[in-house]
């Protein structure tokens, strides 16, 4: 069971450049959400949703883009890349919202 | 709203020393909450939970009691290891809204 997968685990990008990250869940959950890890910041919430077809903002949803066409699958989308998107950029999904979600191992962003 | 506050780290400790991390958490309702583990490198692993008032989670050593009289749910373990070295998160549910709400994370460095 793989469980959260995330594609690409590295990625660097030049201000302005685009890129889509891929997150795919193999246990059938409503819920997916990303979110992004900042030194000194913990977690925050960038984008989720509860179920196919629906998207919803987070808590710092400016410059980011997403997508659920497939209850599997959880696109980030970043249309036009600037520096302080340099994080790592963690997936989850759940299958409610009360209850414990499922990490994916990161994709780290370096934007010069 | 629904917050989550933990000690901030770095924490340093010798190897087989005991282990607190405290987590208070805002008193609306009666959220599950969790314990989460981050190796450097990785995501976060659930590791540990408790769903009502007095319930004790455990993992791995650790432990974690739900108390409703100080909203508290401290996590403590006996005698770290080296190995126990990681960024630990203390998440709640929400009582409106889709995603748990976590702190911003403990960083436990235990050395020989």
């Amino acid at each position: 069971n793989a469980g959260v997968t995330q594609t690409p685990k590295f990625r660097v990008l030049k201000t302005g450049q685009s890129m889509t990250l891929l997150c795919a869940q193999d246990m059938n959950h409503e819920y997916m959400y990303w979110y992004r890890q900042d030194p000194g910041m913990g977690l925050r919430l960038i984008h989720y949703s509860v179920g196919e077809g629906t998207t919803a903002k987070g808590e710092v949803p400016d410059g980011y883009n997403v997508s659920r066409l497939k209850k599997q699958n959880f696109l980030l989308g970043l249309e036009s890349a600037a520096p302080s998107q340099t994080s790592v950029y963690f997936c989850a999904s759940s299958s409610t919202a009360t209850i414990e979600q499922y990490f994916g191992p990161g994709t780290r962003l370096t934007v010069t | 709203g629904d917050s989550v506050t933990q000690m901030e780290g770095p924490v340093t400790l010798s190897e087989e020393a005991f282990l607190t991390i405290n987590c208070t958490y805002t008193a609306t309702g009666y959220p599950s909450l969790f314990w989460y583990v981050q190796y450097p490198g990785e995501g976060l692993q659930l590791l540990l939970k408790a769903t009502k008032a007095d319930d004790k989670g455990s993992n791995k050593g650790f432990e974690a009691t739900y108390r409703k009289e100080t909203t508290s749910f401290h996590l403590e373990k006996g005698s770290v290891q080296v190995s126990d070295s990681a960024v630990y998160f203390c998440a709640r549910a929400p009582n409106s809204g889709y995603a748990l709400n976590f702190g911003k994370g403990t960083s436990l460095l235990v050395t020989p």
